[in-house]
């Protein structure tokens, strides 16, 4: 089954200690990306990825760090969480970035 | 304000009656897409319209887009309750380079009452 996988979908932690969502999907897509949402703010790219190798900053990416050495994974590492990184994050890929997105079912982490 | 704005932000109606949302955007796209989300869970693609598209079709759903007006609607027909989500609009821009920046809307929470 054709799917982006995320974990943990859960999480609580406390200020300062550094966690990673992994992300991986069986597509075979090129393009990977994560995005926050948060109440009344929609959406917000934080990082993407257009191939191995190749990651940019999104519009949100301060407090965040990605890595693409598979193609067929993207990890979000949080070095030192603090409390405003409270969300629900969502990785996502395509085949390419102008097309259909497909998205995980959503990691909703607290930071106390 | 955003590069994708929704309106209205809140659409309640009747089962079985039409439901419509509407999308401005800022700036040249590449394409426009729609996508769905049910309370909380992963967003999932509905429509995508490119910028030389007018209208398109995909079952109960009709999406224009008008370039000169910066602006999309989304329209389902014959609403079941089964529709009751929320819905986005995004952007991908253009020209766009290598930037691979699709960006949201703010979101139509809509909701279908049986």
């Amino acid at each position: 089954e054709a799917q982006v996988t995320q974990n943990p979908r859960y999480l609580i932690t406390v200020t300062g200690k550094k966690l990673t969502v992994t992300c991986s999907q069986n597509m075979n897509h090129e393009y990977m990306s994560w995005y926050r949402q948060d109440p009344g703010l929609g959406l917000r790219q934080i990082y993407y990825s257009m191939n191995v190798e190749v990651t940019d900053k999104g519009d949100v990416p301060e407090g965040y760090k990605v890595s693409r050495k598979e193609k067929r994974n993207f990890p979000l590492i949080l070095e030192s969480p603090s409390p405003n990184q409270t969300s629900l994050y969502f990785c996502a890929s395509s085949f390419q970035y102008t097309g259909e997105l497909f998205f995980g079912e959503g990691s909703r982490l607290t930071v106390l | 304000s955003q590069q994708g704005e929704e309106d209205p932000q809140a659409l309640s109606i009747q089962e079985g009656e039409n439901a419509t949302m509407n999308c401005s955007y800022k700036t040249s796209i590449n394409n426009l897409q729609w996508y769905r989300q049910n309370s909380g869970r992963g967003l999932v693609h509905l429509i995508l319209i490119r910028s030389n598209e007018r209208e398109k079709h995909s079952g109960r759903l009709r999406v224009t887009l008008d370039t000169s007006k910066k602006s999309s609607s989304l329209l389902i027909t014959a609403s079941r309750a089964a529709d009751t989500a929320s819905y986005f609009c995004a952007t991908v821009l253009f020209p766009s380079g290598n930037t691979g920046k699709l960006i949201f809307g703010q979101g139509t929470t809509l909701q279908v009452k049986p």
